[in-house]
Parts: C-alpha cells; sequence; structure tokens
C-alpha cells in the first residue's frame, strides 16, 4: 500500500519563529490532508489539498503531485500551534485513507 | 452542530468486559471509517463502510465489530476487553473514496482504557 513519511519527527521552536513540515508519499494521491492533534487530542482538519497551494491565516499549504510531497509551513508560530502535525493521503486505487507518523511541534514561550 | 460526533468520550472498564462506542455524522457522506490510535499516536485504520461494503484491517482481532444501523451511524462494538485494546477511537466519514471538497472528517476521539 501507500506509504507515507513526515519529517521531521520533533520540532522544538520559539514563539513567533516560522517554521516547514513535509510529507512525502509513494504513489499518486487523489486525496491530502492536514490535520493537527491539539494537547487534548482532537484532529482539526487544517487543509484539503491533493495539489495546489492553500492558504488559512498564518498556514499555508503546497502539494506538488507529480513530484509526490507536500508542505505545511507555519508563520509566526504561537504556543498554541503545539501538537501533532498529521498528513494522510488517499491513493487512486481506493486505497484506504493512510497517516504519516507525524512531526511533534513544541512552541515554547 | 458537530459533524461527527463520538460517544462517550471517556470510557474506563474492566478487562473481559464488552463495550461499544457510538458513532453519527450529519455530512450526508456515504462512507464511514474507525481509527485506532496507539500510545505513540501513530493512527492506523481499523474498518471502512459504506452501503455496499465493509472492509476490514485483517490485523483487526474479531473480538472488534461494526455495526451499522444507517449510513449516518457506525457503532463500534468490542468484546471481551484487553489491556491492550487501551487506546484512542476515531470515527471519521467521506465521500466514498474520500472525494469532495473536504475530504475526510473526524470525531473527536473516545478514550478506551481497560483496567
Amino acid at each position: 500500500g501507500i506509504q507515507v513519511e513526515q519529517s521531521p519527527p520533533d520540532l522544538i521552536l520559539q514563539e513567533g519563529a516560522n517554521s516547514t513540515l513535509r510529507c512525502n508519499f509513494s504513489d499518486s494521491v487523489n486525496n491530502l490532508q492536514w490535520f493537527h492533534q491539539n494537547p487534548w487530542g482532537q484532529l482539526i482538519n487544517l487543509f484539503y489539498i491533493p495539489s495546489g497551494t492553500k492558504q488559512n491565516g498564518r498556514l499555508s499549504a503546497t502539494t506538488v503531485a507529480t513530484e509526490r510531497y507536500s508542505l505545511l509551513y507555519i508563520s509566526s508560530s504561537q504556543t498554541t500551534d503545539s501538537g501533532v502535525y498529521f498528513c494522510a493521503v488517499n491513493g487512486d486505487y481506493g486505497q484506504n485513507f493512510v497517516f504519516g507518523p507525524g512531526t511533534r511541534l513544541s512552541v515554547l514561550p | 452542530d458537530t459533524a461527527v460526533s463520538q460517544t462517550p468520550k471517556y470510557l474506563v472498564t474492566q478487562m473481559g468486559n464488552d463495550k461499544s462506542i457510538k458513532c453519527e455524522q450529519n455530512l450526508g457522506h456515504d462512507t464511514m471509517y474507525w481509527y485506532k490510535q496507539d500510545s505513540k499516536k501513530f493512527l492506523k485504520i481499523m474498518f471502512s463502510y459504506n452501503n455496499k461494503e465493509l472492509i476490514i484491517n485483517e490485523t483487526v482481532p474479531n473480538r472488534f465489530s461494526p455495526k451499522s444501523p444507517d449510513k449516518a451511524h457506525l457503532n463500534l462494538h468490542i468484546n471481551s476487553l484487553e489491556l491492550g485494546d487501551s487506546a484512542v477511537y476515531f470515527c471519521a466519514s467521506s465521500l466514498q473514496g474520500g472525494g469532495g471538497n473536504y475530504g475526510y472528517t473526524f470525531g473527536s476521539g473516545t478514550r478506551l482504557t481497560v483496567v
């Protein structure tokens, strides 16, 4: 089945810093989403982005489907951005929605 | 108006018991799922179900069974609970194949603790 990798596995930032999280996937996809799991365990959908670029406030994401990667940009990070960021993909051939291992982000005050 | 709702939010129970977790979605999606998140935060699919097909991850013990009274509900029944079943269980829904403009929507999770 499709494989999903994320980097870095852990990231510590000072408040106000910018960061880039990466998601690589092994096959073509028809869906890619970025989620934020907050410290209370809720999975919050950030972007539905099988291709192209989207922006929502301080967050933006870009997926280059032909090169099989996606990037999540966080600018001017805040302590509330802490948590685990997951990339998840759904392959072209009806495979199940597969999650990457996540990037654990800690934003320090 | 919660799009995907799960109950209960927390469940503490003894080994050997049988328990159920309920899930409901009001998005008009045709496919629902159960995911398990282990202690290392890894999320893995257990089941996907629409009115045509139940797909079971072969690694899921047969003590776990999904039950769908209608396409807006997918409940998870667990028999003879074991310590290793302790985890967070997430329900999700989508249009089949994860299409549309929003992809998959997840519930807030049920933290199951088996003692």
